[in-house]
């Protein structure tokens, strides 16, 4: 059973608008949420995280929101650039560094 | 963030035998993970290794398959034993920030099994 699910596999936005990635999960027990970048030929990148207690938090281009009787996370990235094109990981955890990792939605972004 | 460096970062190798990957980390850090990427796949958790302690492994994973050693407090090592082609993966080490939630990752090693 996929406890963190990314449903899009794949999303094209034009460069300078809103980008939106999308992550759902199932477990009520996870309280900390991680987003990460993956270039090919690179670990992922470490770019935001939220905690339950939050709904959201913000970093440069970079925000995520958190809907916790959703069940649902969302990293929005405004304005998009080229360099965003990458694989996007969501990951969920529960109190410990055991984190359960979404499937990827590839970001393209279109010059 | 810790910089972490893997080596092989790629390798081709035959079925039936084994290849270690290293994991170096520029700091001392507790708690190191190793983690694997299937093709088009997620990230799945193989073992958590604490140094001064035997690794924990996570369901499906099993220490004759997947021995790992950590030695000190800034290296680490995961053996894929007895390969097939199944075990084809991107194997990838991490290591918890300090203070922080967050996992920081390693450039990943690439393995491709014949």
């Amino acid at each position: 059973d996929q406890q963190v699910k990314q449903n899009s596999p794949s999303l094209s936005v034009q460069e300078g608008r809103i980008s939106i990635l999308n992550c759902d999960y199932t477990n009520s027990m996870f309280d900390y949420f991680l987003w990460y970048k993956k270039y090919p030929a690179e670990g992922p990148t470490f770019l935001i995280s939220i905690s339950s207690i939050k709904d959201k938090n913000e970093d440069g281009r970079f925000t995520v929101f958190l809907n916790k009787s959703a069940k649902h996370l969302s990293l929005h990235i405004v304005p998009s650039q080229p360099g965003d094109s990458a694989v996007y990981f969501c990951a969920a955890s529960g109190g410990t560094y055991k984190y359960i990792f979404g499937t990827g939605t590839r970001l393209k972004v279109l010059a | 963030s810790a910089v972490i460096s893997q080596k092989p970062s790629r390798d081709i190798c035959q079925r039936g035998t084994s290849l270690t990957i290293q994991c170096q980390v520029d700091s001392q850090v507790t708690m190191m993970f190793w983690y694997r990427q299937q093709p088009g796949q997620s990230l799945t958790l193989i073992a958590t290794a604490n140094q001064g302690s035997e690794a924990t492994y996570e369901s499906g994973f099993v220490i004759d398959k997947f021995p790992i050693s950590r030695p000190n407090l800034t290296f680490s090592t995961l053996t894929v034993s007895n390969m097939s082609p199944e075990d084809s993966s991107i194997y990838l080490c991490s290591v918890a920030g300090v203070d922080t939630g967050e996992l920081f990752f390693g450039e990943g090693s690439r393995l491709t099994v014949l």
